[in-house]
């Protein structure tokens, strides 16, 4: 069954690391999403991607980038982690188009930064 | 620009029906869809409206009202199972991208 993961599910790093979360599907979609979730502001966009090489940012996308160089994989890079971006940070797919074209998400990762 | 709203937070008891509403504002739509997300877990996804009126899928139903950017999410025959965060989001093109809402908490009590 195609299915989308994220890695790791859990990370405690230290402010001022890199980090980088991973992202992989295999549904074949070209839309990738990277959401982070906090309390009292649902799930916000920090980046996404329409298809190989594409990448534009969200509403929150300032201390974080992402590339996508192939179909199945968008990660997600912490520049310097910073204590507010402590969150849980989910990654979704979908494809193009109207009915049937829902976002799928991965099973999410909770991010603490000391 | 693109705004979505809807209420933070709701309780019922076993057995009745509950309504949770959602209203947005957008120039472009392509779409409003309804998630359900338990605590600790991801959003999975429950209906789909991208014309006016009712779509029915066993106790959940969702409707939509284009002209007045407004949807419901109705849940019939409540159970402790469906204590959850429900969340709205609308599509603002064919592209993808999905605008959520806040969320909003169910809490169904026996």
């Amino acid at each position: 069954d195609a299915e989308i993961t994220q890695s790791p599910r859990h990370k405690i790093t230290e402010t001022g690391r890199q980090v980088t979360l991973a992202c992989h599907q295999t549904w074949n979609h070209n839309n990738m999403f990277w959401y982070r979730q906090d309390l009292g502001h649902g799930l916000r966009l920090i980046h996404y991607s329409y298809g190989v090489q594409d990448t534009n940012k969200g509403e929150v996308s300032d201390g974080y980038s992402v590339s996508r160089s192939n179909t199945e994989d968008l990660p997600l890079t912490l520049e310097s982690a910073a204590s507010s971006q402590t969150s849980v940070y989910f990654c979704a797919s979908s494809e193009f188009g109207g009915a049937g074209t829902e976002a799928f998400f991965g099973q999410g990762t909770r991010l603490t930064v000391v | 620009g693109q705004n979505i709203d809807q209420p933070t937070e709701m309780t019922a008891t076993e057995g009745a029906i509950v309504q949770i509403n959602c209203t947005y504002q957008t120039s472009g739509f392509n779409g409003l869809f309804w998630y359900q997300q338990h605590a600790g877990e991801a959003p999975t996804f429950l209906s789909y409206n991208v014309l006016d009126g009712l779509e029915e899928k066993g106790r959940f139903s969702s409707f939509l009202s284009r002209s007045k950017g407004y949807s419901y999410l109705l849940l019939k025959e409540l159970q402790m199972k469906d204590s959850a965060s429900y969340l709205c989001a609308f599509r603002g093109s064919t592209l993808g991208r999905l605008y959520f809402g806040r969320g909003t908490q169910l809490t169904v009590w026996p």
